[in-house]
């Protein structure tokens, strides 16, 4: 499977700012997958990152909140915007494996905490 | 609309005993389905996909499968402290690279 890292793996963030949190695969793939973990909670899908095209967003989720770029094949980043303390969440970028089976891997995660 | 739903436990299991997990979802027009294990802290991890009706086993790890019912189920054989986790069942229901819809896990407890 693809080896995915994200950065940053922890932050504590003011709310009102923002937070750009970047994945980089180290082989190419078509799509990429934003997913968020709020605490207790299952991981719900924020968007789908297409190379060469806008995003696609899961319903309650929106581009002016969590904008998304996809320069190239290996790399996204997920920008999380005007954070308030509900954005407190785990977000993992995920890839599909190599045989397309329909499995997913995920990077190691980004842990926000909003005060 | 697609769901998965699991019981969110905790499920609790003697040393060397044998784990059951379940799980149910929506829709018949799903094509695979995969069970990921969830440390506390840690991102998920794959430990078992099925595709077809019937089971699988990999090591201590039987995935069963039954697309009438509409429900999946792993099974942990000999657990282990160590199996103390999370986990979760998550459905395909496109093809090749589409995203997966995970219900929201059972909490797994292995007493020594």
């Amino acid at each position: 499977s693809a080896v995915i890292s994200q950065k940053p793996s922890r932050d504590i963030c003011q709310r009102g700012t923002s937070l750009t949190i970047q994945c980089q695969v180290d082989s190419q793939v078509t799509m990429m997958f934003w997913y968020r973990q709020q605490p207790g909670q299952s991981l719900t899908l924020i968007a789908t990152a297409n190379q060469g095209s806008e995003a696609t967003y899961e319903s309650g989720f929106v581009i002016d909140k969590f904008p998304i770029s996809r320069p190239n094949l290996t790399f996204s980043t997920l920008t999380v915007s005007n954070l308030s303390p509900e954005d407190s969440s785990i977000y993992l970028c995920s890839v599909g494996g190599e045989r397309g089976t329909g499995e997913l891997f995920f990077g190691e995660g980004s842990r926000l905490t909003v005060l | 609309q697609k769901e998965v739903e699991q019981n969110s436990g905790p499920l609790s299991v003697p040393e060397g005993a044998i784990a059951s997990l379940n799980c149910t979802y929506s829709d018949r027009v799903s094509q695979s389905f995969f069970w990921y294990r969830q440390y506390s802290g840690k991102s998920p991890e794959l430990i078992m996909s099925i595709y077809s009706n019937g089971d699988k086993e990999d090591g201590r790890f039987t995935a069963q499968l039954n697309k009438a019912s509409q429900y999946v189920s792993l099974l942990i054989r000999d657990s282990q402290p160590s199996d103390s986790a999370t986990y979760l069942c998550a459905v395909n229901w496109g093809s090749g690279n589409t995203p997966l819809v995970f219900g929201k896990g059972t909490r797994l407890s292995v007493i020594a």
